[in-house]
C-alpha cells in the first residue's frame, strides 16, 4: 500500500489559514469516510486532532477543520499560532484490514 | 493508557520482542496497533491486531514480526525475528478505534538495529 501524498511543508504568518492536502485513490481516501489527521511535534507520540474526515476529538481546538473531496482530504489550520509549528499526517483505512498515512507535512509558523 | 517497553539495540538477523502495556480499556476484542518512525522519517504502519486472531501486517515485515495480545497481562505485544537495519525506528503502540483512527499512543520504544 502507498502512502498517501501530502506536501512537504507549508507555512503561514500567525494568525493567517493553511491548508495541508492528503491525496489517495478510489481505494483508500475516495472510498471510506474515515480520514483521520495527526500532529506531531519534535520528540513526541502523534497526537489525533481529527477522525472520521471533520469530526474533533474533545479538547481539540476548532481552529482545526477537516474536509474531502474525491480522493483528497483536507486539513485547514486557521488562526495559526506558534504552537502549530508541528508535523502533520494523514491516515486512512485502505482496505484488507490495512490503513494507510500520509507523507507527512511540516507546518511552519512565520 | 498505553506504555511500550522492550525497545533495545540489536544486531541483524537477531530477535526482540516489544510490549505495549494498556489500561482504561481491555485488549480482549479491541483493536491495537504498532506504527514505527525512523529517524527523521514518516509514520508507518507496521501492524494491527484486530478482534480475535484477525491481524495485519505491513509487506516489509510479513513473515518476520508477529503480533498477539496477552489477555492476563493485558499486552499487546510485538515479536520481532530477523531484524534488519532498515527496521531500526521508535515504535509506538496506540488504540484503533472502530472507525479506524488513533484515539490514544503510547510515548513509543527505540528500536535500533546495527552491528
Amino acid at each position: 500500500q502507498s502512502a498517501l501524498t501530502q506536501p512537504a511543508s507549508v507555512s503561514g504568518s500567525r494568525g493567517q489559514s493553511i491548508t495541508i492536502s492528503c491525496t489517495g485513490t478510489s481505494s483508500d481516501v475516495g472510498g471510506y469516510n474515515v480520514v483521520s489527521w495527526y500532529q506531531q511535534h519534535p520528540g513526541n507520540a502523534p497526537k489525533l486532532i481529527i477522525y472520521q474526515v471533520n469530526r474533533r476529538p474533545s479538547g481539540v481546538s476548532d481552529r482545526f477543520s477537516g474536509s474531502k473531496s474525491g480522493n483528497t482530504a483536507s486539513l485547514t489550520i486557521s488562526g495559526l499560532q506558534s504552537d502549530d509549528a508541528a508535523d502533520y499526517y494523514c491516515c486512512t483505512w485502505a482496505g484488507g484490514g490495512s490503513l494507510v498515512f500520509g507523507t507527512g507535512t511540516k507546518v511552519t509558523v512565520l | 493508557q498505553l506504555v511500550e517497553s522492550g525497545g533495545d539495540l540489536v544486531q541483524p538477523g537477531e530477535s526482540l520482542r516489544l510490549s505495549c502495556a494498556v489500561s482504561g480499556f481491555n485488549v480482549n476484542g479491541r483493536y491495537v496497533g504498532w506504527v514505527r518512525q525512523a529517524p527523521g522519517k514518516g509514520l508507518e504502519w507496521v501492524s494491527i491486531l484486530y478482534s480475535g486472531d484477525s491481524a495485519y501486517y505491513a509487506d516489509s515485515v510479513k513473515g518476520r514480526f508477529t503480533v498477539s495480545r496477552d489477555i492476563s497481562k493485558n499486552t499487546v505485544d510485538l515479536q520481532m525475528n530477523s531484524l534488519r537495519a532498515e527496521d531500526t525506528a521508535v515504535y509506538y503502540c496506540a488504540r484503533v478505534m472502530s472507525y479506524y483512527f488513533c484515539e490514544d499512543w503510547g510515548q513509543g520504544t527505540l528500536v535500533t538495529v546495527s552491528s
